[in-house]
């Protein structure tokens, strides 16, 4: 099945500093890939859609300044946290998509591991 | 628009009961219907899907049908093992999004 990797799996940080978190498709081209936060015992919230060569699509509420996005290949996305806070800890998890047209159509998305990021 | 509602954990069984956890949904059109799984410090993993009305999806002894007439996704198993303890999510797909629920916290005790 189609793999996606994330790393790193943890970062830890000062506040202040910038991370960047990378998320690429192993064994597939991903035209779209979404990037997803997670707070602890909650369902994931979509933060933005990453579209390979444009800029992604930001969610209401999330500061596309403080969390840069850039797909630059159809392989890899990446999600730059910038001036980290401790407000930011949180698990994020990328997820990527291989679209496959049947009857009825349907897609999945794949996603990655998730990235523990914990901002001192 | 477009949601799930998935039933409230978290649960608790003890090994070898039966599991059913309640997934509704709504939405336009003809959504693709997902069960997730997501073990303690992991990222989500396929656990099963169905793509159309009366299609049943099962993986590792769990399954699930796509019922269009009561818009549901129940995710059931005839025996649990401690091995089954993580959290599940439902979600649908409607092309350009996918909607999870807010996830079903499951803990099964020897």
């Amino acid at each position: 099945g189609a793999v996606v990797s994330q790393h790193p799996s943890r970062v830890i940080c000062k506040s202040g500093t910038s991370v960047k978190i990378e998320c690429r498709s192993l064994d597939f081209q991903a035209t779209t890939m979404f990037w997803y936060r997670q707070f602890p015992k909650q369902s994931l919230m979509l933060m933005a859609t990453s579209n390979e060569g444009s800029k992604a699509t930001y969610e209401q509420g999330v500061e596309k300044d403080k969390f840069l996005i850039n797909h630059a290949s159809l392989t890899l996305s990446t999600l730059t946290v910038t001036s980290a806070h401790p407000e930011d800890s949180s698990f994020y998890i990328c997820s990527a998509r291989d679209y496959q047209i049947e009857v009825g159509g349907w897609d999945e998305q794949f996603f990655g591991p998730g990235t523990r990021l914990t901002v001192l | 628009g477009d949601s799930v509602t998935q039933m409230e954990g978290p649960v608790t069984l003890s090994e070898e009961a039966f599991l059913t956890i309640n997934c509704t949904y709504t939405a336009t059109g003809y959504p693709s219907l997902f069960w997730y799984v997501q073990y303690p410090g992991e990222g989500l993993q396929l656990l099963l899907k169905a793509t159309k009305a009366d299609d049943k999806g099962s993986n590792k002894g769990f399954e699930a049908t796509y019922r269009k007439e009561t818009t549901s996704f129940h995710l059931e198993k005839g025996s649990v093992q401690v091995s089954d303890s993580a959290v599940y999510f439902c979600a649908l797909s409607t092309g350009n999004q996918f909607y999870f629920g807010t996830g079903t916290s499951l803990t099964v005790i020897p």
